[in-house]
């Protein structure tokens, strides 16, 4: 069965980065559409980011071009490098395999971002 | 930018009754369109995808339709694993945008 494990998230100050990972198992990154979405404490789920088989990379709006995408074959990994962190980006973030182009058929555990001073 | 827009917030209902929960969108996008539960602490798990076709393993209680831009997921005797947060979802085609529903809360 599939598993997605993330890593990489903690306590960060706000303007800070970090470098989420995902691991997976018995499934190919580099095959499938694979994506993040995260949940606020307490909130719901919102779409961050997809990265195509074909490299293509999509980002939600709010993202405003500080968090990257992307992916190591050789490692079977998902990363999401994220920049200029605000209080508004503390968060469970998940990654997840994307099926039929459009729905979240995989998920990791999750892995908490807290940004704060 | 479609909005999903599910009602009620929240669902209070007993083991064995019938739970119906709507997500209705902005505009017509066509039927595919899943649902999530999410418990606790976990991470979400797809019940509902193509608006109406159960996923890998989720009971024959769960099912989903769509009429035009409403859609809804029933559970039709509901047993007491089933109380969750359940979330609705669609793509945008272009540019690529995924949207969630607010949830729907189902408790006892």
């Amino acid at each position: 069965e599939a598993q997605l494990v993330e890593s990489g998230g903690g306590l960060i100050q706000p303007g800070g980065s970090l470098r989420l990972s995902c691991e997976v198992s018995d499934f190919t990154v580099s095959s499938n559409y694979m994506s993040w979405v995260r949940q606020a404490p307490g909130k719901g789920l919102e779409w961050v980011s997809i990265l195509y088989p074909g490299g293509d990379t999509y980002y939600a709006d709010f993202v405003k071009g500080r968090f990257t995408i992307s992916r190591d074959n050789s490692k079977n990994t998902l990363f999401l490098q994220m920049n200029s962190l605000g209080a508004e980006d503390t968060a469970v973030y998940f990654c997840a395999r994307v099926a039929a182009y459009y729905y979240f058929l995989h998920w990791g555990l999750g892995t908490l971002v807290t940004v704060s001073s | 930018e479609i909005v999903l827009t599910q009602s009620p917030a929240t669902l209070s209902l007993s083991p064995g009754e019938r739970a119906t929960l709507s997500c209705r969108a902005s505009q017509s996008f066509g039927t595919s369109l899943a649902w999530y539960q999410q418990k606790p602490g976990q991470a979400p798990r797809v019940v509902i995808y193509d608006a109406s076709t159960r996923a890998t393993g989720i009971p024959a209680r769960f099912s989903g339709s769509a009429s035009e831009t409403d859609f809804t997921l029933t559970i039709s005797s509901l047993d007491p694993e089933d109380f969750a947060v359940y979330y609705c979802q669609q793509r945008t085609n272009w540019p690529p945008r995924f949207t969630f529903g607010q949830g729907t809360r189902l408790e006892i």
